[in-house]
């Protein structure tokens, strides 16, 4: 089975850098995703990473590293509108199934 | 508006009834998947079609839950005998094939909000 880890809640500061972590332990891992979920709205895609590294997207960046089963997420100038759920999943074998986590909610204060 | 649309967006049904849900992906997506989401939780997979071929079901979707995309378009999502439990936000999502770096990003409809009384 798979198994994904989140924290629950966050808070940080307008204008401030947060950092959202993601560990997972999957067999046949193939691509972590990010996306982000306002209330009661769909969930919007963040990122996606297969590789170890670092994606930059803006004032998004996804960081992978496989071999520890880890992601991160970290959002840069933050803005009262980054208040929202963060959800980490995974995509597993040579199936399309992807397993997302329970999410992060940020809330982003002034 | 060429995203994903779902419909109804809204259900309450009486506990023991059928319902069903649509789904229109993007026009030029062969993938669409089926997410059950409760308050609090991610999305949790139940079903993947490609094209008009159903491959992959999790085991959590009793035999109460069946899903079609007929022509490989649209897709229905159908629930006989209503639980309260069944009460969730149903989200479709849709993708492209595996051509192209994007091609992994699946795209969310509204979803539709059952709530079964």
């Amino acid at each position: 089975g798979q198994n994904i880890d989140q924290p629950t809640e966050m808070t940080a500061t307008e204008g401030a850098i947060v950092q959202i972590n993601c560990t997972y332990q999957t067999s046949g891992f193939n691509g972590l995703f990010w996306y982000q979920q306002h209330a009661g709205e769909a969930p919007t895609f963040l990122s996606y990473n297969v590789l170890d590294g670092l994606e930059e997207k803006g004032r998004f960046s996804s960081f992978l590293s496989r071999s520890k089963g880890y992601s991160y997420l970290l959002l840069k100038e933050l803005q009262m509108k980054d208040s929202a759920s963060y959800l980490c999943a995974v995509r597993s074998g040579g199936y399309q199934k992807v397993t997302f986590g329970t999410g992060t909610k940020l809330q982003v204060i002034p | 508006d060429t995203g994903v649309s779902q419909n109804p967006r809204h259900k309450i049904t009486k506990r023991g009834q059928n319902v069903t849900f649509r789904c229109d992906p993007i026009s030029e997506h062969n993938r669409l998947y089926w997410y059950r989401q409760t308050l609090g939780q991610g999305p949790e997979f139940l079903t993947y079609f490609q094209n008009e071929a159903q491959l992959e079901k999790s085991r959590l979707l009793s035999d109460r839950f069946s899903a079609e995309r007929p022509k490989g378009s649209f897709s229905t999502l159908e629930i006989q005998r209503t639980e309260q439990g069944d009460s969730a936000m149903y989200l479709c999502a849709s993708s492209l094939g595996p051509e192209g770096p994007l091609s992994y990003e699946q795209y969310f409809g509204p979803g539709t909000r059952l709530t079964v009384t």
